[in-house]
């Protein structure tokens, strides 16, 4: 069976420093990969998405970036945070017209 | 800009009441409906995906009919339970019928009182 493994949990970070959030599937091969943000008080928001390795769309302009190096991996990265990144980011995968399946997110609070 | 509209954006109920909750999307080109639960501290769980005019699924105590010509989708609980607090997202592609990307109605949050 396939699983989706983010990490950290949590994060507390000071504005201005660099993030990397981490996603991993395992149990299936070329997925499409997904970051999505949900801030305070808002919906889920689609930031990046992949289909394959390298390839990366970006949905909204941001000071965010991702990356996938791995067919599996899928790696979300700041080198400056802002506060408005605070927010709880969530990865997502999905194969051909299945639904998405989600990640167990991080949540982060940029102080 | 897809505009995915859900309502009411929040419903407390009693514990054994039914109820039900809609997402409406633009019903032209339309391709599939998502539906999940998120739970708070949880990642949301896909409950549905429709295609089918006229399609209706169910699941245990939930279930959900779909109506692509006039663009809306209702979710219903019956005999609701406290378990069953959530917030109820809808998801559509955008027009085109592009399956690689879903946009996110602002959900339902369901409250059960027990």
């Amino acid at each position: 069976s396939q699983t989706i493994h983010q990490w950290p949990a949590t994060l507390v970070q000071p504005v201005g420093s660099p993030l990397s959030l981490e996603c991993t599937v395992e149990g299936t091969s070329n997925p499409n990969l997904y970051w999505y943000r949900q801030a305070a008080g808002r919906g889920l928001q689609l930031l990046f998405y992949s289909v394959g390795i390298g390839q990366i769309s970006s949905e909204v302009p941001q000071n965010l970036s991702a990356s996938r190096p791995q067919d599996r991996q899928f790696i979300l990265s700041s080198k400056k945070l802002l506060l408005s990144d605070s927010g709880f980011y969530l990865c997502a995968w999905k194969r051909y017209q299945e639904t998405q399946y989600f990640g167990p997110g991080t949540r982060l609070l940029v102080l | 800009i897809l505009n995915v509209e859900q309502s009411p954006q929040s419903l407390h109920v009693q514990e054994g009441d039914s109820t039900n909750f809609t997402c409406s999307f633009p019903s032209s080109n339309f391709y599939a409906l998502h539906w999940y639960r998120w739970e708070t501290a949880k990642s949301p769980e896909a409950l549905f995906v429709m295609t089918l005019n006229g399609d209706e699924k169910k699941k245990g105590r939930i279930s959900a009919t779909l109506n692509t010509k006039e663009g809306y989708s209702y979710l219903y609980i019956k005999g609701s339970q406290p378990e069953d607090s959530a917030t109820y997202l809808c998801a559509f592609p955008p027009r085109g019928g592009s399956n690689y990307k879903l946009t996110f109605g602002k959900g339902t949050l369901l409250t059960v009182n027990p």
